[in-house]
C-alpha cells in the first residue's frame, strides 16, 4: 500500500459544478497537508496548506483534514475551465524530514 | 510571489551524453532546494535535497555518481545527469524554500520551477 492514495482520474465536470478531490494516507505521523496544482508541462503550485485536522477556505477552494479516517479533501465552488489542471495532494510529518510526500495527481477537467 | 526558474524547458540528447539542468530562484534565496522527476501521469519523485554549502542528501535508489547536484549559492541549483540513457527521460523539477530541510518551513514554502523536459534517443 502506497502511503498516499490518489485517485487519478480524469475527473470531468460542467462549469460551476461544485468538485470534490480526494487523498487517502496510511502514515498517521503526518501532519502537514498541501494541495498543489499543476497545469500541463508545468510544475506544480501550491494552492492551500494545512497543519493538523479541520477546514481552511480561501475564496473558491476549501481543504479539510480528518485525521481519524486519514482522509483529505479539496472542495472547488463554482468550478471554471481555468481549473483544469492535475491537483496534486502532499503531506508530510513532523519530527522526521519534513518532505512531502506526493499523491499521484488527479487530472480535472471543467468543460464549458 | 517567489519565483523559480528552470534551464532548459527541454532537451533533447543523445544517449551517453551529460545534460545539466539549472534551477534558480529569482528574488528570494533558498535556503534549501529538491530535485524531483515525474513520469506521465505519475506522482513527484524526490530525487535529493540540498542544504546550501553541504553536499545533497539523496533518496533511496537515486545514483548519486548519475545524477550530480551541486547548490553552488543560496540562488542556484544544477542538476547535471550524467551519461544518460533513454530511461533517463522524464521530466525533471526543481524546488525552492527558504526553510532548512528537516524544518516545517521546507515544507511550506516550496515554490517549484515550470520543469525540464528530457528526451534521450
Amino acid at each position: 500500500q502506497k502511503e498516499v492514495e490518489q485517485d487519478p482520474g480524469p475527473l470531468s465536470v460542467p462549469e460551476g459544478a461544485i468538485v470534490s478531490l480526494n487523498c487517502t494516507y496510511s502514515n498517521s505521523a503526518f501532519q502537514y497537508f498541501m494541495w498543489y496544482r499543476q497545469y500541463s508541462r508545468k510544475g506544480p503550485e501550491l494552492l492551500m496548506y494545512t497543519y493538523s485536522s479541520g477546514n481552511k477556505e480561501d475564496g473558491r477552494f476549501t481543504a479539510q483534514v480528518d485525521k481519524s479516517s486519514k482522509y483529505i479533501s479539496l472542495f472547488i465552488r463554482d468550478s471554471q475551465p481555468s481549473d483544469s489542471a492535475t491537483y496534486l495532494c502532499a503531506m508530510a510529518a513532523s519530527g522526521g524530514s519534513y518532505i512531502p510526500t506526493f499523491g499521484r495527481g488527479t487530472s480535472l477537467i471543467v468543460h464549458p | 510571489g517567489a519565483v523559480v526558474s528552470q534551464h532548459p524547458s527541454w532537451v533533447i540528447c543523445k544517449s551517453g551524453t551529460s545534460v545539466k539542468i539549472e534551477c534558480r530562484s529569482l528574488d528570494f534565496q533558498a535556503t534549501t532546494m529538491f530535485w524531483y522527476r515525474q513520469f506521465p501521469k505519475q506522482s513527484l519523485m524526490l530525487m535529493a535535497t540540498s542544504n546550501e554549502g553541504s553536499k545533497a542528501t539523496y533518496e533511496q535508489g537515486v545514483e548519486k555518481d548519475k545524477f550530480l547536484i551541486n547548490h553552488a549559492s543560496l540562488t542556484l541549483s544544477t542538476l547535471t545527469v550524467t551519461s544518460a540513457h533513454p530511461e533517463d527521460s522524464s521530466f525533471y523539477i526543481c524546488s525552492a524554500s527558504l526553510g532548512l530541510a528537516g524544518g516545517p518551513r521546507s515544507t511550506d514554502t516550496q515554490y517549484f520551477g515550470p520543469g525540464t523536459r528530457l528526451t534521450v534517443l
